[in-house]
């Protein structure tokens, strides 16, 4: 496996405004994703990430909303913008170490609570 | 009829039983099959995968496919109330492409 990190672990937010989630991998990765979790809900995928490309979004999930930027093979940025309490979840990024099967690896998520 | 389906529980099961968690999904082209284990306020942790039909084993737990019923459970021998967590069953749905479907999970308690 890999070591992930995301920052921050958690945050605060008002209404309006947006806030930007780091995601670093000690290693490199072929695949990184972005999930939204959901107070007492299931995983949903917002992305992929793609690298020097443009993510690709699922179904429900749009760039203006959730920029995401992938400089590079082993770090990752998700930006929720103009937040209203809706978006109050745990944002996860995961990854797909490079040379193993399609398994993929969490971090520890972001928590994030809009007011 | 959701792609990926599992009883959200709780199950409860005494200490040193079996817990037994099963997950159905609805598309018969999907490759791999994964169980991760989520405890309450962390993020998911993978337990196994499993690609082929029948059984695979690891320590205490056992992953089961069946392709033609299109289910997979996951087996926990001689639970302890340390595996009393979340049980998420994972799917890539197509060969070829890493997106995964989760089901919804199962509340596993393990009662000491």
């Amino acid at each position: 496996s890999a070591v992930i990190s995301q920052k921050p672990s958690r945050d605060i937010c008002q209404r309006g405004t947006s806030l930007t989630i780091q995601c670093q991998v000690d290693s490199q990765v072929t695949m990184m994703f972005w999930y939204r979790q959901q107070p007492g809900q299931s995983l949903t995928l917002i992305a992929t990430a793609n690298q020097g490309s443009e993510a690709t979004y699922e179904s429900g999930f749009v760039i203006d909303k959730f920029p995401i930027s992938r400089p590079n093979l082993t770090f990752s940025t998700l930006t929720v913008s103009n937040m209203s309490p809706e978006d109050s979840s745990i944002y996860l990024c995961s990854v797909q170490l490079a040379g193993v099967t399609d398994t993929q690896y969490f971090g520890p998520g972001t928590r994030l609570t809009v007011l | 009829q959701k792609e990926v389906e599992q009883n959200s529980g709780p199950l409860s099961v005494p200490e040193g039983a079996i817990a037994s968690l099963n997950c159905t999904y609805s598309d018969r082209v999907s490759q791999s099959f994964f169980w991760y284990r989520q405890y309450s306020g962390k993020s998911p942790e993978l337990i196994m995968s499993i690609y082929s039909n029948g059984d695979k084993e690891d320590g205490r737990f056992t992953a089961q496919l069946n392709k033609a019923s299109q289910y997979v459970s996951l087996l926990i021998r001689d639970s302890q109330p340390s595996d009393s967590a979340t049980y998420l069953c994972a799917v890539n749905k197509t060969s070829g492409t890493y997106k995964y479907i989760f089901g919804t999970g199962t509340r596993l308690k393990v009662l000491a």
